[in-house]
């Protein structure tokens, strides 16, 4: 199995501009998590699907964040427009509810200038 | 709402020492608790993981205790390396929901 995987690994873009995370969660887990890490903050949840389906969204910011998971095997995370606040690393993890833990992507390191 | 505190944020010490990592959290409602490693600009690596109705968990050098009622967790490092060099994360996973809730790390330092 190859994990959870993140693209891109690394983004800079400017100020005003679309942002798109994107993960690949471990095949039969159903539970998908977004974090964003930051020095002054930590690892804050963001949100999270069970079944593809948001569960609890009150961890996203605000209206400029947004999260899909379309099917079973992709999930994004969108910040348009981005700003130089939203500058973190954001994770995404991934679980199947029989108590084996999170498993945690490599992440993408967001900064805005 | 959980809250997870790690003391202490920063811990330095020479090789070979053995250590403990403290963990506390104010809702011993918990379905599990989880201990994390995070080297420099990596993402997070499971170390271990207790589920509530147990107490401990090894793996190798590493011994994690879980003791619910009192919402505290342990993590022991026997024989510290330099390469263990790193920041230690505790997170806590709820019964209402699947959240993961995180402590703030320590960062540990193991000098050679």
């Amino acid at each position: 199995d190859a994990g959870v995987i993140q693209s891109p690994r690394h983004e800079v873009t400017e100020m005003g501009q679309e942002v798109t995370l994107r993960c690949k969660p471990i095949s039969g887990h159903d539970y998908l998590f977004w974090y964003r890490q930051t020095m002054m903050r930590g690892l804050e949840l963001l949100i999270y699907f069970n079944n593809n389906v948001p569960i609890d969204d009150s961890g996203m910011p605000e209206d400029r964040f947004s999260a899909k998971m379309p099917n079973a095997s992709f999930s994004t995370l969108k910040i348009q427009p981005s700003e130089p606040r939203d500058s973190a690393v954001y994770f995404c993890a991934t679980d199947r509810r029989n108590n084996y833990g999170y498993t945690f992507g490599s992440g993408t390191r967001l900064t805005v200038v | 709402k959980q809250e997870v505190t790690q003391i202490p944020a920063a811990l330095s010490v020479p090789e070979g020492e053995n250590l403990v990592l403290n963990c506390s959290f104010t809702d011993s409602a918990i379905y599990n608790l989880q201990w994390f490693r995070q080297d420099p600009g990596k993402g997070l690596t499971s170390l271990l993981l207790i589920q509530s109705s147990q107490r401990e968990q090894t793996s190798g050098r590493l011994n994690a205790s879980l003791d619910k009622s009192s919402g505290r967790s342990t993590l022991y490092i026997a024989a510290s390396q330099p390469g263990d060099s790193a920041t230690y994360l505790c997170a806590v996973q709820d019964n209402a929901g699947n959240m993961l809730t995180f402590g703030g790390g320590t960062r540990l330092m193991v000098k050679p």
